[in-house]
């Protein structure tokens, strides 16, 4: 079975442009959440999708946004992007129960200068 | 709200030695789950052992034990018989059960195996 895919894994980008991620769930994952880690915050949850639909979002502006494919595929993104944006972005996918555990992908490491 | 904290920014610890990693908690709900990750320098997140708070008994998978006191609201990791493998960031996490899958994370630690 193949894991959560992320794509693409590394970004470079100029201040003030926009950003998009993707995320391939597990097959079979109804669930896709996504997180920002950086050496200052940590790892911070940001918002996650069940069947098309964000169920919860964490702490963070308006420019950034996500959405869920009827396939699961789930993509997020970065408007009016800032130096303080550059992250690893993770995503992870579960089953859809609340009864079970995170799968993480490797990440996309975004980098803005 | 909920918090995760873990107090030990790094440890280390020689070969096939065993180490304790801490970890406390905070939340209100009666019903979660607590896991350890391991984040090794590919980056990937990586399960290694959950606990489910309604059960008394520790959870153990092969070398990987923890000791969940939830009236303390601690949730340490036990490695027996440390790998170089096991060289990575470790970090606890929690999820409550009722709403959203939504991780919250401690600050990680840091452990270094030494040969």
């Amino acid at each position: 079975k193949a894991g959560v895919t992320q794509t693409p894994r590394y970004l470079i980008k100029t201040r003030g442009q926009q950003v998009t991620l993707s995320c391939s769930p597990i097959s079979g994952h109804r669930s896709v959440s996504w997180y920002q880690q950086t050496p200052g915050q940590g790892l911070q949850f940001l918002f996650e999708y069940f069947s098309e639909t964000q169920r919860n979002k964490g702490n963070f502006p308006g420019r950034f946004s996500g959405r869920q494919f009827s396939n699961s595929r789930s993509e997020m993104n970065v408007s009016t992007l800032e130096l303080g944006d550059s992250a690893l972005y993770l995503c992870a996918s579960t089953a859809g129960g609340y009864r079970t555990e995170a799968f993480f992908g490797q990440g996309t490491r975004l980098t803005v200068v | 709200a909920q918090t995760v904290t873990q107090s030990q920014p790094e440890m280390s610890v020689q070969e096939a030695e065993t180490v304790t990693l801490s970890c406390t908690y905070d939340t209100s709900e009666s019903d979660y789950y607590l896991f350890w990750y391991k984040q090794p320098p590919s980056r990937q997140m990586i399960l290694v052992i959950r606990q489910e708070a309604y059960k008394q008994q520790n959870a153990t998978e092969n070398r990987f034990s923890v000791n969940f006191q939830k009236a303390a609201k601690s949730f340490s990791l036990k490695i027996s018989d440390s790998q170089l493998g096991d060289a990575a960031m470790y970090f606890c996490a929690q999820t409550i059960i009722q709403g959203a899958q939504k991780l919250v994370f401690g600050q990680g630690t840091r452990l270094t195996i030494n040969p």
